[in-house]
C-alpha cells in the first residue's frame, strides 16, 4: 500500500514556467514532509521540507504548500530552468524517522 | 562538503550468487539507513541503524538479506542468494545526531542480477 501518493508521473514545462507536483497522504501521524531531487545516477538530495503546522514554506524558487485538512502538499517550482530537469520525490516521516516516499515525478524543462 | 560514500557503484551478479554493498556515512552521523529503489519508484526503507543497533528492519527480507554496522560507523548490506527481483538501486543515507529529520543520501549501488 502506497503511503504517499504522488502525481503527475511526468511533467514537461517550458523554461520560465511554473512546475507543480502534488502529493497526498492518509496517515495523520506523519509529522515532516520533505521533497527530494534526484538526478540520473545520483542519490536523492534534500530540496526543501515542511512541518504540518506551517501552510507554506519558500526557499528561492521552490515553495511547498501544505493543506493539513486535505492531507495534501505540493511543490511549486517558479521560473523553471532546464537545470531543474530531474525526478522529484515527496516523502513523509513517521515513527523513528522512517521516510515514506512517493513514486516520483520526472520533470523536463524545455528551453 | 561531506558526503555519504558507497561502493561499488555498479554490480552485476548472477542469481544465486552472494553480493555485498558498503556504505560510509557522513562523519559523526549516528543514524544510518539502507533503502532499495526499484526503477521508476521511490526509495523504500530496508533497515535503520542507530549507532551499531538495528532500530527497524521490518522491511528487510531476512531470509536472504543481512545488514551490519559493527562499530557504529560504516555498514555492509549483503544479499545471499541474489534473485532476479533484487535488481535495483541500493541507497545508503545518514542523519546527524539530534537532527533526525534530515537524511543525506549516497550515490547508490546499481545492482543487476542476471
Amino acid at each position: 500500500q502506497q503511503q504517499v501518493k504522488q502525481s503527475p508521473q511526468s511533467l514537461i514545462v517550458q523554461k520560465g514556467g511554473i512546475s507543480i507536483i502534488n502529493c497526498a497522504y492518509e496517515n495523520t501521524a506523519f509529522d515532516y514532509f520533505p521533497w527530494y531531487q534526484q538526478f540520473p545516477g545520483k542519490g536523492p538530495a534534500l530540496l526543501i521540507a515542511i512541518r504540518p503546522d506551517v501552510s507554506e514554506k519558500k526557499e528561492g524558487r521552490f515553495t511547498i504548500s501544505f493543506n493539513k485538512s486535505a492531507k495534501q502538499f505540493s511543490l511549486h517550482i517558479m521560473d523553471s530552468q532546464p537545470g531543474d530537469s530531474a525526478t522529484y520525490f515527496c516523502a513523509a516521516r513517521s515513527g523513528a524517522n522512517n521516510l515514506f516516499f512517493g513514486t516520483g515525478t520526472r520533470l523536463t524543462v524545455i528551453p | 562538503e561531506a558526503e555519504v560514500a558507497q561502493s561499488p557503484r555498479y554490480k552485476i551478479t548472477e542469481k544465486s550468487q552472494a553480493v555485498a554493498f558498503w556504505c560510509d556515512p557522513i562523519s559523526g552521523h549516528a543514524t544510518l539507513y539502507w533503502y532499495r529503489q526499484i526503477l521508476g519508484q521511490g526509495p523504500e526503507l530496508l533497515v535503520q541503524f542507530q549507532d551499531e543497533s538495528v532500530v527497524d528492519d521490518s522491511q528487510l527480507p531476512k531470509d536472504r538479506f543481512s545488514a551490519e554496522r559493527l562499530k557504529g560507523v560504516d555498514s555492509t548490506l549483503k544479499i545471499q542468494p541474489a534473485e532476479l527481483g533484487d535488481s535495483a538501486m541500493y541507497l545508503c543515507a545518514s542523519s546527524p545526531t539530534g537532527v533526525l529529520y534530515e537524511q543525506y543520501f549516497g550515490p547508490g549501488t546499481r545492482l543487476t542480477v542476471t
